[in-house]
């Protein structure tokens, strides 16, 4: 059965800090990997997604995965986080079935 | 404009009275979704489907059914809802890769349906 874990339920840092958020997750074959994330009271917006070709996967608003086989890993990044990237940010994984992480939070300090 | 609706956004009902939230897409998308989210749960999906007539389960179908019938819709339902339904409901659409294991690409979200069962 795939499963997505997302270890850190809660991160906070400070603005223009780099950022990474991890993922690890458990499927049979090549996997389609995501990362959306919700705003608070909104729904879910993609932000990047891994189906196949270059491990790093370039996104919106400077976010950037990379796909890691052998660790079973598809970590989000940023070099420089804005007030405006706090949010709920969610791994998924999946082909038809979709499973989502249970999501980690990010708060942005001034 | 693109967009995934549901209706209503917003719903109180009572323990055993079928109810129905409606999912409707614009986009002429293959593939439709149902999940719930519950807090420090994420995202649960409950029913998909890949095309018109075809719906299978997902991680949490118990208590839902769904059905396709048009392409552009993809209604829940809830025969006889309980307090344990009680959520936060999501409809999604999306394209499908093509290929022998093609799945689901980018999924568009609704608003979002808020269900409270009394």
């Amino acid at each position: 059965a795939q499963s997505v874990t997302q270890p850190d339920i809660h991160i906070t840092v400070s603005e223009g800090a780099s950022l990474e958020l991890r993922c690890n997750y458990s499927y049979g074959a090549t996997p389609y990997l995501f990362w959306y994330v919700q705003s608070p009271g909104q729904g879910l917006q993609l932000l990047l997604k891994y189906f196949s070709g270059d491990t790093l996967v370039q996104g919106i608003k400077g976010f950037e995965a990379e796909f890691k086989r052998s660790q079973s890993s598809f970590n989000l990044r940023k070099p420089s986080v804005h007030w405006s990237d706090a949010a709920e940010y969610f791994c998924a994984v999946g082909r038809r079935a979709l499973t989502f992480g249970s999501g980690t939070r990010l708060q942005v300090q001034p | 404009e693109a967009q995934v609706t549901q209706n209503p956004r917003y719903l109180i009902t009572v323990t055993g009275k079928k109810l129905t939230v409606t999912c409707s897409q614009n986009m002429n998308h293959e593939y439709m979704s149902w999940y719930r989210q519950d807090p420090g749960l994420g995202l649960r999906q409950i029913y998909y489907s890949m095309n018109v007539e075809v719906t299978d389960k997902g991680d949490v179908p118990e208590g839902y059914k769904v059905s396709r019938k048009e392409k552009r819709n993809f209604p829940l339902i809830l025969e006889s809802p309980s307090p344990n339904q009680t959520s936060l409901y999501f409809c999604a659409s999306s394209s499908i890769s093509r290929g022998l294991a093609g799945g689901s690409n980018e999924q568009f979200f609704g608003p979002g349906t808020r269900l409270t069962v009394l």
